[in-house]
Parts: structure tokens; C-alpha cells; sequence
């Protein structure tokens, strides 16, 4: 079975500051992993994904995610974040190949103060 | 492209009604899902299904909750008889053949009183 910790519940940071979402999983198989975001009363739309290939993925809204196999990590982060970042960010995995079922993390509520 | 289309938006019922919400997949996507969000539970997955066949339904909470899928685009989660710890935010998730990526309704919020 796949299970997902999301370090932090909850993140404030200034406009225009740096900030990293953290993200640890645990399966004995391998993986597809995802981040998804949640805008306030919306459902979930895709951030980004990593399949295979380079462990530095890079997602919309300037968004990237770095798959760290050895620390079982993929860690969200965004040189400079804007006002309208403010969501709930929920990382997922799935396994590789076979039953494609998401297991999601509990979930950051990033605040973004002006 | 519509995308998923979850109905009602929003449903308000009293405790012992029958309930039913809906959703449309992705046109040409044959794998669809329904999650629940709660605070205290977060995201679980309810059950999928592959083809109009269900696949999983081991997180199904128990016999009040049912779902179908008749047809490969429509699908229905019914509670029956609804209680007040049924509250929560249903999503309905749908994915191509060999497609990673599950594309997400926006969500139907019940609300049992």
C-alpha cells in the first residue's frame, strides 16, 4: 500500500517570497506522483506530474517538483509566489502501472500575505 | 472540452433521505472514481470503476452507500438512508486508457441535517 505525509498543514508567506511545499511518500513499489491544487469551493486541478525521466518536473503557474527516490520525497516549490496562489496544495501517488487509484496527502493551505 | 460534470452543485437533505449525485466523465475517458473530502478524513477514494465495471469499492464506508455506473458516460453515488456524518465535499474523477492524469469535477457539497 502507498501513503503520503505532507509535512506541513498549513503555510504563510510573504508576496513575492520563496516557498517549498513538502512532500514524503512510502511505497514498496514504484510510483507516479502528483500535486494537485485547490482553490478555494473548486475541485482539484493538476499542478504536475512525475512519470519517469528527469526528477525535476516543472508544472503551470510556475510551479516545479523535485522526485527525490533515496528520501522518498517530491518536495513543491516556486521562486516567487503571488496572491493568487493562495489554495490548498494536496500531494498524491499512484502506482506504476495497474490500478491507477490516487492516495492523497492530507493536504497545505498555503497563505499568501500581501 | 466540458470536462467532468458533477450535479447537484450542492445538496442539502435531512438525516434518512435518500440521496443521489451524478457525474459525467471526460467524453472517451474509461476510468472513473469518486472520492470523498472531510475535514477530518481528507481525500479517500469511495470506489472506481474501469470500463463501467467496479474495480475497488473497499473504501465504500458502508451498505447505505451504492454506486453505479450503467453506461461509460454516467455514473451515480447514492446514500441511503443519509446521516449527518455523511456531510462532506464528493468528487467525481475521471482518466483515458493509459493516461496517469485523473481530471476532477468540481464537486458536489452535501450537506445532511
Amino acid at each position: 500500500a502507498q501513503s503520503v505525509t505532507q509535512l506541513d498543514s498549513q503555510v504563510p508567506v510573504f508576496e513575492e517570497a520563496p516557498v517549498e511545499l513538502r512532500c514524503n511518500y512510502s511505497s514498496s513499489v514504484s510510483v507516479y506522483l502528483f500535486w494537485y491544487v485547490q482553490y478555494p469551493n473548486q475541485g482539484l486541478q493538476l499542478l504536475l506530474k512525475y512519470l519517469s525521466g528527469s526528477t525535476l518536473v516543472k508544472g503551470i503557474n510556475g510551479f516545479e517538483a523535485e522526485f527525490n527516490k533515496s528520501q522518498t520525497s517530491f518536495h513543491l516549490r516556486k521562486p516567487s509566489v503571488h496572491i493568487s496562489d493562495t489554495a490548498e496544495y494536496f500531494c498524491a501517488v499512484s502506482r506504476f502501472q495497474g490500478a491507477q487509484k490516487l492516495v492523497f496527502g492530507q493536504g497545505t493551505r498555503l497563505t499568501i500575505n500581501p | 472540452d466540458a470536462g467532468v460534470i458533477q450535479s447537484p452543485r450542492h445538496e442539502v437533505t435531512e438525516m434518512g433521505q435518500e440521496v443521489t449525485l451524478r457525474c459525467k466523465p471526460i467524453s472517451g475517458h474509461n476510468s472513473l472514481f469518486w472520492y470523498r473530502q472531510t475535514m477530518m478524513r481528507g481525500l479517500e477514494l469511495l470506489i472506481y470503476f474501469n470500463n463501467n465495471v467496479p474495480i475497488d469499492d473497499s473504501g465504500m464506508p458502508e451498505d447505505r452507500f451504492s454506486a453505479k455506473m450503467p453506461n461509460a458516460s454516467f455514473s451515480t453515488l447514492k446514500i441511503q438512508p443519509s446521516e449527518p456524518r455523511d456531510s462532506a465535499v464528493y468528487f467525481c474523477a475521471s482518466n483515458g486508457r493509459n493516461q496517469e492524469t485523473q481530471y476532477f469535477g468540481p464537486g458536489t457539497r452535501l450537506l445532511v441535517l
